[in-house]
């Protein structure tokens, strides 16, 4: 089916590590975004690329990067973990000019 | 800047029964989305609704419709005979027709956790 894929499901990391959660999508969509969600404080943007090329922060980008490797895939990268970035991850994108979001399945990130 | 309000944390329904979730939002803009998700257990995110500001005629979607007062910046989202399926986290959120950049950007509320008690 078509849509938002994102991998990997669930990662564990030890502390100054470093990994990439990976995210494609088929729907020929321009823009893409990262996202983290933590209870209570709902989902923050960290990384967003408008279209094939761009690249821009979001609320809280610090301790990501992120890459936009063609207008499939957008990657977001940790480069030394920390216990502060253990979240939920989704990314998203979005297509024509009246739509919202479609979302990948999630990544459940530990960090200890 | 533009923010959404989701004021009521936790709510709950009998099945069958109908409930109303609130919404308010704050914009100068004329032209704007609205949407509803929602995310039950399994984590995955999926829109339920979507309303287009320009609109007067509110949304329906099945037991999903919703109640959009632009001039109160208020869009309330009622489900009808609610099934135990619905029982999720429900986000309200916002976006521009167009933002500067060309970017799309969602604005979020903090959600509603709906139960649904059999």
């Amino acid at each position: 089916n078509a849509g938002v894929t994102q991998t990997p499901k669930f990662q564990v990391l030890k502390t100054g590590q470093s990994m990439t959660l990976q995210c494609a999508q088929d729907m020929n969509h321009n823009s893409m975004y990262w996202y983290r969600q933590d209870p209570g404080m709902g989902l923050r943007l960290i990384y967003y690329s408008a279209s094939e090329g761009t690249t821009d922060k979001g609320e809280v980008p610090n301790g990501y990067n992120v890459s936009r490797l063609n207008k499939r895939e957008f990657s977001l990268r940790l480069e030394s973990a920390a216990p502060s970035q253990t979240s939920v991850y989704f990314c998203a994108s979005m297509g024509g000019r009246d739509y919202g979001y479609t979302f990948g399945s999630g990544t459940r990130l530990t960090v200890v | 800047a533009q923010t959404v309000t989701q004021s009521q944390p936790e709510m709950s329904v009998q099945e069958a029964e109908t409930v109303t979730l609130s919404c308010t939002y704050d914009t100068s803009e004329s032209d704007y989305y609205l949407f509803w998700y929602k995310q039950p257990p399994s984590r995955q995110m999926i829109l339920v609704i979507r309303q287009e500001a320009y609109k007067q005629q509110n949304a329906t979607e099945n037991r999903f419709s919703v109640n959009f007062q632009k001039a109160a910046k208020s869009f309330s989202l009622k489900i009808s005979d609610s099934q135990l399926g619905d029982a999720a986290m429900y986000f309200c959120a916002y976006r521009k027709v167009v933002n500067a950049g060309n970017n799309r950007k969602l604005i979020w509320g903090l959600g509603t956790s709906l139960a649904v008690n059999p």
